[in-house]
C-alpha cells in the first residue's frame, strides 16, 4: 500500500491564481482530512469528508473548496490564492471512528503564494 | 470550540534527564494522541489514548491519560538525541464528525 499521497510536494503561486493540491489513499478510508499547519499554530483542520459524496467545514475552511467523488481522492482546491494561504498543508485518512482510529497523514505540500 | 494547549512549547534538555510535556484540553473528548514530527517531513502517531488511566509506553516515551483532569502527560526517560523532534497531542471531537483538534506542539532538542 501506497498509505496516503499527495501531490504536488512543492507549489509557488502568485496571488489571484487557483490550484487543487491532491490527495489520494489506498486504505479504503472512508474518513479524509485537510489540515494546514503554521509556525506556532499547530495543525488546523480545513475540511473533511465521512465518505464519497460528503465534506464539511472544519475550523478554517475559507478560500478552500473540497469534493469527495470517490473513497480513494479527496483533492483541495484553492479559488484565488492570497499570500495568508502559505502554509503546509497535509491530507490525513482514517478507517472510521471506532475503536483506536488512527490517523495517517500524507507527507504534505509546501505552498508559497507570492 | 475545543482548545488544546501544550507546554512547554520549547525544551531544551540533556541526554539523560527525565522530562514531561503536558497537554490540557478545555471539553471531554473521545480520543487523544501523541504524534511527532522531524523536521520537513510528515506526523508520524505514537499513542492512541482511549480512556481515563491509559498509559502507553514504548521505548523511552510513555503517554497517560486523565479524562477527569482533562490532562494527558508525555514523559521522556533518559532522553537520547535521536528523540529530538515536535510532538504534538491531538484530541478527537467524533460528536462533530471527524474533527481532530491539534495543540500548538513541542519542539524538544536533546543535547549531548
Amino acid at each position: 500500500n501506497a498509505g496516503v499521497t499527495q501531490t504536488p510536494k512543492f507549489q509557488v503561486l502568485k496571488t489571484g491564481q487557483s490550484m487543487t493540491l491532491q490527495c489520494a489513499q489506498d486504505m479504503n478510508h472512508e474518513y479524509m482530512s485537510w489540515y494546514r499547519q503554521d509556525p506556532g499554530m499547530g495543525l488546523r483542520l480545513i475540511h473533511y469528508s465521512v465518505g464519497a459524496g460528503i465534506t464539511d467545514q472544519g475550523e478554517v475552511p475559507n478560500g478552500y473548496n473540497v469534493s469527495r467523488s470517490t473513497t480513494e481522492d479527496f483533492p483541495l482546491r484553492l479559488l484565488s490564492a492570497a499570500p495568508s494561504q502559505t502554509s503546509v498543508y497535509f491530507c490525513a485518512s482514517r478507517l472510521g471512528l471506532a475503536g483506536a482510529s488512527e490517523q495517517f497523514f500524507g507527507p504534505g505540500t509546501r505552498l508559497t503564494v507570492l | 470550540e475545543l482548545k488544546v494547549e501544550q507546554n512547554p512549547l520549547f525544551l531544551s534538555m540533556q541526554e539523560g534527564k527525565n522530562y514531561t510535556i503536558y497537554c490540557n484540553y478545555s471539553t471531554t473528548s473521545d480520543r487523544l494522541y501523541w504524534y511527532r514530527q522531524d523536521p520537513g517531513k510528515s506526523l508520524e502517531s505514537l499513542f492512541v489514548l482511549l480512556s481515563n488511566g491509559a498509559v502507553k509506553q514504548e521505548g523511552r516515551l510513555m503517554a497517560s491519560l486523565d479524562t477527569k483532569a482533562r490532562l494527558s502527560t508525555l514523559h521522556i526517560t533518559a532522553a537520547v538525541h535521536d528523540l529530538s523532534a515536535t510532538y504534538f497531542c491531538a484530541v478527537d471531537m467524533t460528536n462533530t464528525g471527524n474533527q481532530f483538534y491539534f495543540g500548538t506542539g513541542t519542539s524538544l532538542t536533546v543535547i549531548p
